[in-house]
């Protein structure tokens, strides 16, 4: 049991690239959600998931696409990438029924991106 | 969800216990405590929750107040690697998004 898998560890990006950041969990947890940690700040959720085929937006989900075509995965694409986007991001998940289980989440450890 | 208010940062000698106050005196009835903590360089960790009766795990055990106004996470008997930024929450019920918010939390340094 691996739990929340994040790749790549490490990124440099150069200004207009895109990627995508993967994050696979195999707790069969219905519920996925991407942050990204800023120095000093706490975390700020992009978008989540709460289910295969559903997705939303979060807090801050300018310039971030997702997707979640099986239960396990849930991609996070820059577009087109800015300094801006220079951050870390963890992806995290949990259980959808029973607001205790939902609250309980897990994280990956996280993906560490500058964009030049 | 309830504010929450921690002390930026504690010492504690390692083999000691380690005492983490939280105080949350605008919490509801049906808001529970949640803690977790951030290793350096790691992602967020659940250590354990609670509503108004203490709580234990191999982790760690939890103190509410009878008023539930306050609580306390003690760990047992610290290690260096219990070194992290330990966060409290409170939180309701949710639907939808689940946006923890983490806040600045208690940076706790387990000293040799």
């Amino acid at each position: 049991n691996a739990g929340v898998t994040q790749t790549p560890k490490f990124q440099v990006l150069k200004t207009g690239q895109s990627m995508t950041l993967q994050c696979a969990q195999d707790m069969n947890h219905e519920y996925m959600s991407w942050y990204r940690q800023d120095p000093g700040m706490g975390l700020r959720l992009i978008h989540y998931s709460v289910g295969a085929g559903i997705t939303d937006q979060g807090e801050v989900p300018n310039g971030y696409n997702v997707s979640r075509s099986t239960t396990e995965d849930f991609p996070l694409r820059l577009l087109s990438a800015a300094p801006s986007q220079t951050s870390v991001y963890f992806c995290a998940s949990s259980y959808r029924s029973g607001h205790l289980a939902k609250n309980i989440q897990y994280f990956g450890a996280g993906t560490r991106l500058s964009v030049l | 969800d309830a504010k929450t208010t921690q002390p930026p940062s504690m010492d504690c000698a390692e083999g000691r216990a380690a005492n983490l106050p939280c105080n949350h005196s605008t919490i509801s009835g049906n808001e529970y405590v949640y803690w977790y903590r951030q290793i350096h360089s790691q992602g967020p960790q659940y250590i354990i929750h609670g509503l108004k009766n203490n709580e234990t795990n191999e982790m760690a055990s939890l103190i509410i107040t009878e008023d539930r106004k306050s609580s306390t996470l003690i760990l047992p008997h610290a290690t260096l690697r219990d070194t992290a930024v330990y966060y409290c929450i409170v939180r309701v019920a949710v639907t939808g998004a689940n946006n923890l918010f983490f806040g600045t939390g208690t940076r706790l340094t387990v000293i040799p």
